[in-house]
């Protein structure tokens, strides 16, 4: 069955401290993968996404993150966190098929940030 | 340009009540989804209109959830009548035909069901 693993629910980080929030994914075959984020009620926006070429992507607000095929991974990463980066954040996957864009989504990581 | 618009933002009905949420998407964006967010879960795909006919509505509750986009433009998702579980945020998002997984998100309609 398809599905997507975001094993931490809750984060804590200082601003200013480095993040990588973990993401795995069960799925046929490579899928397409995103990140979104989602701010206190405010709808989803996409930081990133990977369909091919470098296995390194990066996105808006300072975010990267990396496919690893062998890993099934597609961890999130910031260098250094600012306190607007608060939010809950959502890996998804959408399947490699010309008729359809349908996503599946993890069940998403709070990041709580600190002054 | 404006985004997805959404309302009501919030809605609190009981049991068994009947209730309607309002999306209207990103002028030109053919393509239009419906998704559940249940506290503590992802989105969830509902249902998925190309213009004013359905793509998917494979994941929908039929029983109780009805959606439709008459004119190919605003669209309205009802469930009748509600449960518990029904609590969620219902989110609508919008894309233009011919580029996927480029989807706008609605800021959402918060519902309580109690």
């Amino acid at each position: 069955a398809q599905s997507v693993t975001q094993p931490d629910i809750h984060i804590t980080v200082s601003e200013g401290a480095s993040l990588e929030l973990r993401c795995n994914y069960s799925y046929g075959a490579t899928p397409y993968l995103f990140w979104y984020v989602q701010s206190p009620g405010q709808g989803l926006q996409l930081l990133l996404k990977y369909f091919s070429g470098d296995t390194l992507v990066q996105g808006i607000k300072g975010f990267e993150a990396e496919f690893k095929r062998s890993q099934s991974s597609f961890n999130l990463r910031k260098p250094s966190v600012h306190w607007s980066d608060a939010a809950e954040h959502f890996c998804a996957v959408g399947p490699r098929a010309r008729n359809t864009d349908k996503l599946i989504f993890g069940t998403g990581t709070r990041l709580q940030v600190f002054p | 340009e404006a985004g997805v618009a959404q309302s009501p933002r919030y809605k609190i009905i009981e049991k068994r009540q009947s209730v309607a949420f309002w999306c209207n998407p990103i002028s030109g964006h053919a393509t239009l989804y419906w998704y559940q967010q249940i506290l503590g879960q992802g989105p969830k795909l509902l249902i998925q209109f190309q213009n004013n006919g359905v793509v998917d509505d494979s994941q929908l509750p039929k029983d109780r959830f009805s959606a439709e986009r008459l004119k190919g433009v605003d669209s309205t998702l009802k469930i009748q009548p509600a449960k518990l579980e029904d609590s969620a945020v219902y989110l609508c998002a919008s894309s233009l035909t011919g580029v996927p997984y480029e989807q706008y998100f609605g800021p959402g309609t918060r519902l309580t069901v109690t």
